[in-house]
């Protein structure tokens, strides 16, 4: 199985802030990585797929990056509504694997 | 706009088997492969298996040997069968689409289910 890291496990942060998050595949993975957002109680929602396409509605303060296995999720100017649970998640192989987690919470 | 919706069970004893459905509505069903995640309590995501609308299936394999993905194109529905479940099975249940990447064929997640909590007590 391809294990996934994220780091920082959890961050705090103002309105406004810049945040970036980082996930590493333990193989190269090309660009076949999702990220993923989700509130407490509710569902992940799709941000990015291919390393760094936006799914569809996502607005462009999020951004990702990388190739192989270093991987980044950027979001340009954090904003209440985004303090929340981050994945990343590869679609390389089988079988699919999440990372932990990154937390981001209001400073 | 594709919108999953899903039930089952959600209180089981061990040894039970859990069964879980998820209805796609407002979409195509072929082309695609429908997943299933789960997220026990306070932790991470965990991929349990997909199928297509052929029927052709992939599991994790550290579930594999309980792991029963079905489907429905008549209904445009797919289901989860989890036998001999235990309390670590415990979990939100989640089902999601998985659409092919253009130019190659690796399908990443794009739409979730609201979930579905079960939980595993004597």
């Amino acid at each position: 199985d391809i294990q996934m890291t994220q780091s920082p496990s959890s961050l705090s942060a103002s309105v406004g802030d810049r945040v970036t998050i980082t996930c590493r595949a333990s193989q190269g993975i090309s660009n076949y990585l999702a990220w993923f957002q989700q509130k407490p109680g509710k569902a992940p929602k799709s941000l990015i797929y291919a390393a760094s396409s936006l799914q569809s509605g996502v607005p462009s303060k999020f951004s990702g990056s990388g190739s192989g296995t270093d991987f980044t999720l950027t979001i340009s100017s954090l904003q209440p509504e985004d303090f929340a649970t981050y994945y990343c998640q590869q679609y390389n192989s089988y079988p699919r694997t999440f990372g932990p987690g990154t937390k981001v919470d209001i400073k | 706009q594709v919108q999953l919706q899903q039930w089952g069970a959600g209180l089981l004893k061990p040894s039970e088997t859990l069964s879980l459905t998820c209805a796609v509505y407002g979409g195509s069903f072929s082309g695609y492969y429908w997943s299933w995640i789960r997220q026990p309590p306070g932790k991470g995501l965990e991929w349990i298996g997909e199928i297509n609308h052929s029927g052709s299936t992939n599991y994790n394999p550290s579930l594999k040997s309980r792991v029963t993905i079905s489907v429905d194109t008549s209904k445009n529905q797919f289901s989860l069968k989890l036998s001999s479940v235990t309390a670590a099975d415990t979990a939100v249940y989640y089902c999601a689409r998985a659409r092919r990447q253009r130019g190659n064929y690796y399908y990443y997640m794009d739409v979730w289910g609201k979930g579905t909590t079960v939980t595993v007590s004597s």
